[in-house]
């Protein structure tokens, strides 16, 4: 069985700070892929970065960056310079056949 | 291009009735799923198809059915419909399955 723990329910923050979302993740498979999505208050699921398990390369777009260390099984989300519009639950997923959510992290953004 | 959409958006049933939630995707997607989203549960995986005629159970699968004739297509029936199914539910369609997830607005469904 394969399992994703965000272990940070809820994240709050001032405008500007960087702040960083952990995602721990378990799977007996080699090949798999690890997704971010973000909800914003909204309610749509917005797909962020997805990374296949043979790339550790970090990727960085704007202000987010996503650092992958299969040696600790982790997929971390940092996001630079904090905006209110940041405001969202962040998801960590993890996918071979089946798409597996973790339970989320609130992160406010405060003005 | 509308990508994948659900209807209804909202739904109040009484416990036992049935119905479907309706699914589309316009994308030519092989794989297609459904979730449903409780508070503080994140999203779970009801059932999921990885191509027309092709269907298999997800995490929580019981109370549900699916199936898929058409590649566009994946309805979700509530075959008895229990306070216990009240939740949002979003369908989501991608090329094959490791790829991103597209997911539809979602269904809010309340069941008294």
């Amino acid at each position: 069985a394969q399992k994703v723990t965000q272990a940070q329910t809820e994240i709050s923050v001032v405008e500007k700070e960087d702040v960083t979302l952990d995602c721990v993740y378990e799977t007996r498979d080699t090949t798999y892929y690890l997704f971010w999505y973000k909800q914003p208050p909204s309610g749509e699921l917005v797909f962020l970065i997805r990374r296949n398990s043979f790339d550790e390369q970090n990727e960085i777009s704007g202000r987010y960056s996503w650092n992958f260390q299969k040696s600790t099984s982790s997929f971390n989300f940092t996001i630079t310079a904090s905006q209110v519009v940041d405001s969202a639950v962040y998801f960590c997923a993890l996918s071979n056949y089946k798409l597996t959510f973790g339970k989320g992290t609130l992160l406010t953004v405060n003005p | 291009n509308a990508g994948v959409t659900q209807t209804p958006k909202f739904q109040v049933l009484k416990t036992g009735q049935s119905m479907t939630l309706q699914c589309a995707q316009d994308m030519n997607h092989e794989y297609m799923s459904w979730y449903r989203q409780d508070p503080g549960m994140g999203l779970r995986l009801i059932h999921y198809s990885v191509g027309a005629g092709i269907t298999d159970q997800g995490e929580v699968p019981n109370g549900y059915n699916v199936s898929r004739s058409t590649t566009e297509d994946f309805p979700l029936r509530l075959l008895s419909a229990a306070p216990s199914q009240t939740s949002v539910y979003f369908c989501a369609s991608s090329y094959y399955r490791g790829y991103e997830q597209y997911f539809g607005p979602g269904t809010r469904l309340t069941v008294t």
